[in-house]
């Protein structure tokens, strides 16, 4: 079962634009991460924010998250085309022993040259 | 190459036919994931290994699956008695277990069930 649920399910800006994507989830966490997939390929790590973090950058990524809405967002800024992919959150859960991470359906980004 | 790697990328087989896939692990990473993904939808959760301990099954993985990783290295998932469901990608992930939690997939194995 999929725990997070991405917003919206597909997204097509131009580039350069700003790109928004936002994860709700319903358990407690300690961290939430955010992944990337190109077409038939494998997953790629972006960004890892902890349950007492509320913002963090790397690069042109910038991830919040606030635990009292469960929800964390992934801003993309000045997207290129080469950000074209899906997008995916992924949660931890704090029960003990759960050491797995849960992903949602994920957000299809396509930036328009 | 020290990514996480993942044998066959493509199998074709028939219905009621039994397939395998390999992982291999980044080798120093003593946590092992197995997923499942479908077109258009999110990776879902199969198994993982910690070691050579299989520590979870999902309960998508049916007795018609068997996921092993004998020696704490490369791992394999096999599926016995294919049907058309059983179509998707199979991707495995390794990590290190005292550290961000951060899984490193490889390419994946698809599998076409016809």
């Amino acid at each position: 079962s999929q725990q997070g649920e991405e917003d919206p399910q597909a997204l097509s800006i131009q580039e350069g634009e700003n790109a928004t994507m936002n994860c709700s989830y319903k358990t407690s966490i300690n961290n939430l991460q955010w992944y990337r997939q190109n077409s038939g390929r494998g997953l790629v790590h972006l960004i890892l924010i902890r349950s007492n973090e509320r913002e963090k950058h790397s690069g042109r990524l910038r991830v919040t998250l606030d635990t009292s809405k469960k929800s964390s967002s992934l801003l993309i800024t000045a997207s290129r085309a080469a950000d074209t992919a899906s997008y995916f959150c992924a949660t931890d859960g704090l029960i003990q022993g759960a050491q797995k991470l849960v992903f949602g359906q994920g957000t299809r980004l396509t930036i328009n040259p | 190459d020290t990514g996480v790697s993942q044998d066959p990328r493509h199998k074709i087989t028939k219905r009621g036919q039994n397939v395998t896939f390999r992982c291999d692990p980044i080798s120093e990473h003593n946590r092992l994931y197995w997923y499942r993904q479908t077109l258009g939808q999110g990776p879902e959760f199969l198994t993982y290994f910690q070691n050579e301990a299989q520590l979870e099954k999902s309960r998508l993985l049916s007795d018609r699956f068997s996921a092993e990783r004998p020696k704490g290295s490369f791992s394999t998932l096999e599926i016995q008695r294919t049907e058309q469901g059983d179509s998707a990608m199979y991707l495995c992930a390794s990590s290190l277990a005292q550290v961000t939690g951060e899984l490193f997939f490889g390419e994946g194995s698809r599998l076409t069930v016809l």
